[in-house]
């Protein structure tokens, strides 16, 4: 079975820090991986994606992919309150069809002015 | 960009009656949609994929007598809770992708579904 591990925190980070958050996956097939925001009460929205082992930057955001190590993990620097949500990471088998995505339980991110 | 809109955002309903939830892309045309269940504090889990024209497949575990998927056309899915009961509140979710997924997921705002 597909699992996503996530520290569920709340990771706590003075707002100018960077806020590092880490994902491990089980599937070693896993190729596409997602990095979502979900505020209290409302949806995901996606914030990155990432298939290539290294880092893909994207303004404030920096993911980073180890498939060797299945590690994922995301980067927000000059951290603002207003990054204060939980963060998802989620994993896609790649598969000839789309796939409905797996994701962990997420880390709870708290940016203290 | 891609929207996904989703109807309603919240709905109360009496143990019993059926509930459907309505999941449309707006500017693109979904071949796959997908159903997601969150609990509090919990994760989103998959319910179920939908493919248009074709019958939805069914996570482990999820019934498919209870929660009817129809994809009807390449723009609008549909989730009917049958019979609902208290342990069928949480907050549902679609999601949409127009192939192989490859290029991430939209998804809908979601609905709060409330059974008393």
């Amino acid at each position: 079975q597909k699992e996503v591990e996530q520290n569920s925190g709340p990771l706590s980070v003075p707002e100018g820090a960077i806020a590092s958050l880490n994902c491990t996956y089980s599937d070693r097939v896993s190729q596409s991986f997602f990095w979502y925001r979900q505020y209290s009460g409302k949806s995901p929205e996606l914030i990155m994606s990432i298939y290539s082992n290294g880092d893909k930057e994207d303004g404030r955001f920096t993911a980073q992919l180890n498939k060797a190590s299945q590690y994922v993990s995301l980067l927000i620097r000059d951290s603002q309150p207003s990054d204060s949500a939980t963060y998802l990471c989620a994993v896609k088998q790649e598969g000839g069809g789309a796939d409905g995505l797996t994701f962990g339980k997420g880390t709870h991110l708290i940016i203290q002015p | 960009g891609a929207v996904v809109s989703q109807h309603p955002s919240w709905v109360i309903c009496k143990s019993g009656t059926s509930v459907k939830i309505e999941c449309r892309s707006l500017d693109f045309q979904a071949t796959t949609m997908f159903w997601y269940r969150q609990f509090p504090k919990q994760s989103l889990m998959l319910m179920a994929t939908s493919n248009e024209g074709s019958k939805a497949t069914y996570e482990q575990g999820v019934e498919k007598d209870k929660f009817l998927i129809n994809h009807a056309s390449l723009t609008l899915s549909t989730l009917t809770v049958t019979s609902a009961h208290p342990e069928d509140s949480s907050f549902y979710i679609c999601s949409a992708t127009t192939g192989a997924g490859r290029y991430g997921y939209t998804f809908g705002s979601g609905t709060r579904l409330t059974v008393v």
